[in-house]
């Protein structure tokens, strides 16, 4: 069936540090894939996401490429910040309609 | 800037108990998902609505979860008898007809059975 197998955390960077949250996928046909952020105590939000291969999606720094080849949708930002401490969810969804998420992976950033 | 609306944010209940979450998704969304989060591990699908129709529900445990949507728009998620490995976050999200593939979520409530 249709999963994603992420990095296991936590992740602990210092401030400036690179990041890099490797993100698996199982799937058939063409599916979309996607990062989520959780801060503490609150729900999901889109961070990035990549609807067909090659695509590389980017939001505040953050940026993936969805390899096909790989079967692989890596989460990485260059510099870090203390504001990215969170735990970072990767998605997929084969059809639009039925989304499998990854166990997360917990990021912290000290100054 | 639209958003999905829970309540409770919060709720603590004893076992054995009924409890309830409410979800409002953004205006217009046709399909609602209610998701359980354990602390520690990556939300898990309980329910699927298109509109007012149950489209998956393979995963509700369904001799204490219920769930409903009846005119399409808000749903709720109700839970009898509570037990203890019911403690987790619900989260709500909602997926407009328009074939977008973001799915829009609630900030969730978390619910704690003592």
């Amino acid at each position: 069936g249709d999963s994603v197998t992420q990095m296991e955390g936590p992740v602990t960077l210092s401030e400036e540090a690179c990041l890099t949250i490797n993100c698996t996928y199982t799937a058939t046909g063409y599916p979309s894939l996607f990062w989520y952020v959780q801060y503490p105590g609150e729900g999901l939000q889109l961070l990035l996401k990549a609807t067909k291969a090659d695509d590389k999606g980017s939001n505040k720094g953050f940026e993936a490429t969805y390899r096909k080849e790989t079967t692989s949708f890596h989460l990485e930002k260059g510099s870090v910040q203390v504001s990215d401490s969170a735990v970072y969810f990767c998605a997929l969804t084969p059809t639009g309609n039925q989304f499998y998420f990854g166990t997360g992976t917990s990021l912290t950033v000290i100054p | 800037e639209a958003e999905v609306a829970q309540s409770p944010r919060y709720k603590i209940t004893e076992k054995s108990q009924a409890v309830a979450f409410w979800c409002d998704p953004i205006s217009g969304h046709a399909t609602l998902y209610w998701y359980r989060q354990i602390l520690g591990q990556g939300p898990e699908l309980l329910v699927q609505f298109q509109d007012e129709s149950v489209v998956d529900d393979s995963q509700l445990p369904k001799d204490r979860f219920s769930a409903e949507r009846l005119k399409g728009v808000d749903s709720t998620l109700k839970i009898q008898p509570a037990e203890l490995g019911d403690s987790a976050m619900y989260l709500c999200a909602s997926l407009d007809r328009g074939g977008s593939t973001e799915a829009f979520f609630g900030q969730g409530t978390r619910l704690t059975v003592v």
